[in-house]
């Protein structure tokens, strides 16, 4: 089956610097990438996804996400962190179907002010 | 924006006993999914759901749960004899169409004693 590795658990940053979260796929045939943010005591909320297209993905409140099939990577971005970003960041791949849409282990992004 | 109810929002119960968890997906949605999270960490894939019957399902997915559309509109989970290791939060979720992306329910906290 499909897989995402995030290789980090934490990451944080100070308000108003860039900020990455990063993500590694593993899945035959094409990705179909995903971008999922968790606020505490809620359910997963979607920021963006990648099926095909530009690589540069744009979604919600600011964020982007950059596909490079080289690397089977796909990052999430923001050029400048906002404290209310704090959260937990999932990232998720779908298979073909995408009746199993795996997710990563999560990122717990801290913005500090 | 149209939501994914799940209900009760917390579920206690003793070890052995059968739990439901109910799910109203969003009514023009026919991909449903079942996910887990365990103490905020790895959100981990039960099963999915199309056309009335089970398109996939994990290795956490044994026999002991089932799911069931009762009457078109709900989509419930069912753990036949619960153990300590089923407390979690279960997530409800749905989608329109392959390849887009999942609405969430706000989760069933169920804890097992």
């Amino acid at each position: 089956a499909q897989s995402v590795a995030q290789p980090e658990d934490q990451v944080n940053v100070a308000e108003g610097n860039p900020l990455t979260v990063k993500c590694t796929y593993s899945v035959s045939g094409n990705p179909y990438l995903f971008w999922y943010v968790q606020y505490p005591n809620r359910g997963l909320q979607f920021l963006l996804k990648y099926i095909t297209g530009d690589n540069l993905v744009k979604g919600s409140y600011g964020f982007e996400a950059e596909f490079n099939k080289s690397q089977t990577s796909f990052h999430l971005k923001k050029p400048s962190a906002l404290v209310s970003d704090s959260a937990l960041y999932f990232c998720a791949v779908g298979g073909y179907n995408n009746n199993d849409m795996r997710f990563g282990a999560g990122t717990r992004l801290t913005v500090k002010p | 924006e149209p939501e994914v109810t799940q209900t009760p929002s917390h579920q206690v119960t003793q070890m052995g006993q059968e739990v439901i968890l109910r799910c109203v997906p969003i009514s023009n949605h026919l991909y449903f999914y079942w996910y887990r999270q365990i103490l905020g960490q790895k959100v981990e894939f039960l099963v999915s759901f199309y056309n009335n019957e089970i398109s996939e399902k994990s290795e956490i997915f044994d026999d002991q749960f089932s799911v069931e559309r009762p009457d078109g509109s709900n989509f419930t989970l069912k753990i036949r004899s619960t153990k300590l290791e089923d407390s979690a939060m279960y997530f409800c979720a749905s989608s329109d169409r392959v390849y887009e992306k999942l609405f969430f329910g706000s989760g069933t906290q169920l804890s097992v004693l």
